[in-house]
């Protein structure tokens, strides 16, 4: 089943912060987060597996909460580098198969 | 340059034609995915390699869409008798893993057009 991402999308100006949420009805076994620009290939940010670990690497963090099924990735201090369309994908067993993809949130960073 | 490598990275055909794409993944990698991406949609998971063999199928994938990755290296996705619903972006990703997940790398991709 497809996960659930919020907000669909956002406009931020250059410095500000942003949360973007995936959600799951199912237990997951991991939550993959990507970001997209326009025309390019998807390009991994991190990976969540089950146990509630967080995450992040220079201004990007993620958190996985395993009893809401819910993943938070958080943006602070955003650069205009960091527009583009988020998507979370979840896997429901350890198997190293397919991904579920969320239908994304698109995140505008304005000067 | 040693990420995953597509071919073509465009494809116009006309409907009831087949297409053949390709998929370099990184040298190392030892499972490769197809998915597919529609305008607005996050990529939907279409099939999975492990080295040669085929481990996962998606229902997505019909009897048209046929893919194989002869010696667990490069692999190819091929489409008969293309219809103008699978007008789309088929993205190719690889991984290295003993076990469980680690990062999969996305090409940049094939962009199909059937008119």
């Amino acid at each position: 089943q497809q996960p659930v991402q919020s907000p669909q999308a956002v406009i931020l100006r250059e410095g500000e912060d942003a949360v973007i949420n995936c959600s799951s009805s199912k237990a997951l076994y991991s939550v993959h987060w990507y970001r997209q620009k326009h025309g390019e290939a998807p390009v991994f940010l991190m990976i969540l597996l089950k146990g509630g670990e967080q995450k992040g690497h220079d201004k990007i963090s993620a958190s996985f909460n395993e009893k809401k099924q819910q993943s938070s990735l958080y943006l602070t201090a955003s650069q205009l580098s960091y527009s583009g369309t988020y998507f979370c994908g979840t896997s429901l067993w350890d198997s190293g198969s397919r991904l579920t993809f969320g239908e994304g949130t698109q995140l505008t960073v304005n000067p | 340059d040693t990420g995953v490598s597509q071919n073509p990275r465009h494809k116009i055909t006309k409907r009831g034609q087949n297409v053949t794409f390709r998929c370099d993944p990184i040298s190392e990698h030892n499972r490769l995915y197809w998915y597919r991406q529609t305008l607005g949609q996050g990529p939907e998971f279409l099939t999975y390699f492990q080295n040669e063999a085929q481990l996962e199928k998606s229902r997505l994938l019909s009897d048209r869409f046929s893919a194989e990755r002869p010696k667990g290296s490069f692999s190819t996705l091929e489409i008969q008798r293309t219809e103008q619903g699978d007008s789309a972006m088929y993205l190719c990703a690889s991984s290295l893993s003993t076990g469980g997940y680690t990062e999969a790398f996305f090409g940049q991709g094939t962009r199909l057009t059937v008119v």
